[in-house]
């Protein structure tokens, strides 16, 4: 079964600057997609950005990109130039290609400071 | 607003007594999926169809949640008889295929009293 662990329940950031959200994941499968979702307060889950195991670049969505260390099974979420609407809850997520299941990660809630 | 679509938005009702979720995927998304979500928490995988055919219920607690998908389109999840703890958000989501991102729907809010 996979795991996926977000370390960091709350953060926060200045507008317009840069944070961080961690992401590590344990699997033993080698094909698999990765992927950041936001849910802000009282609205849907979007998708941020996705990460294809099998690449080694990093996704790149604007202002959003991935740091993926395939080895150390790591998934992080750089939000660069952050807006007042970037503020809602952030999910990391595994996709199991093989069996086409998805786990979710508890979430990191971000608040972002005018 | 969600493209895929849920009803109801919120609903309250007393312990021991039945409920019902609906949900209308994107057109053409053959995988359906139902989630809980507790408040704090990420969603848990309740059910997953692909088209009318169930391919993962093994987190669903059968002696009292049940879901359908008759024609491979809409689909019902139904909790009878409902406890304390089924209080959480009940998330639909849908894609294009099962290696595809989910789209959520707006989910629905239940609570037992």
């Amino acid at each position: 079964a996979q795991t996926v662990t977000q370390s960091q329940p709350e953060m926060s950031v200045q507008e317009a600057e840069t944070v961080t959200l961690s992401c590590t994941y344990d699997t033993s499968e080698s094909d698999y997609y990765l992927f950041w979702y936001k849910q802000p307060p009282s609205r849907q889950m979007i998708l941020v950005i996705r990460q294809e195991a099998y690449k080694q670049q990093n996704a790149t969505e604007n202002r959003f990109s991935v740091n993926f260390q395939k080895a150390a099974k790591s998934f992080s979420l750089k939000i660069s130039d952050s807006q007042l609407g970037d503020a809602a809850m952030y999910f990391c997520a595994f996709l199991n290609t093989n069996a086409g299941k998805s786990t979710f990660g508890d979430g990191t809630t971000l608040t972002v400071k005018p | 607003e969600a493209e895929v679509a849920q009803s109801p938005r919120y609903k309250i009702t007393e312990k021991s007594q039945a409920v019902a979720f609906w949900c209308d995927p994107i057109s053409g998304h053959a995988t359906l999926y139902w989630y809980r979500q507790i408040l704090g928490q990420g969603p848990e995988l309740l059910v997953q169809f692909q088209d009318e055919s169930v391919v993962d219920d093994s987190q669903l607690p059968k002696d009292r949640f049940s879901a359908e998908r008759l024609k491979g389109v809409d689909s019902t999840l139904k909790i009878q008889p409902a406890e304390l703890g089924d209080s959480a958000m009940y998330l639909c989501a849908s894609s294009s295929s099962v290696n595809q991102p989910q789209h959520f729907g707006d989910g629905t809010r239940l609570s037992i009293l």
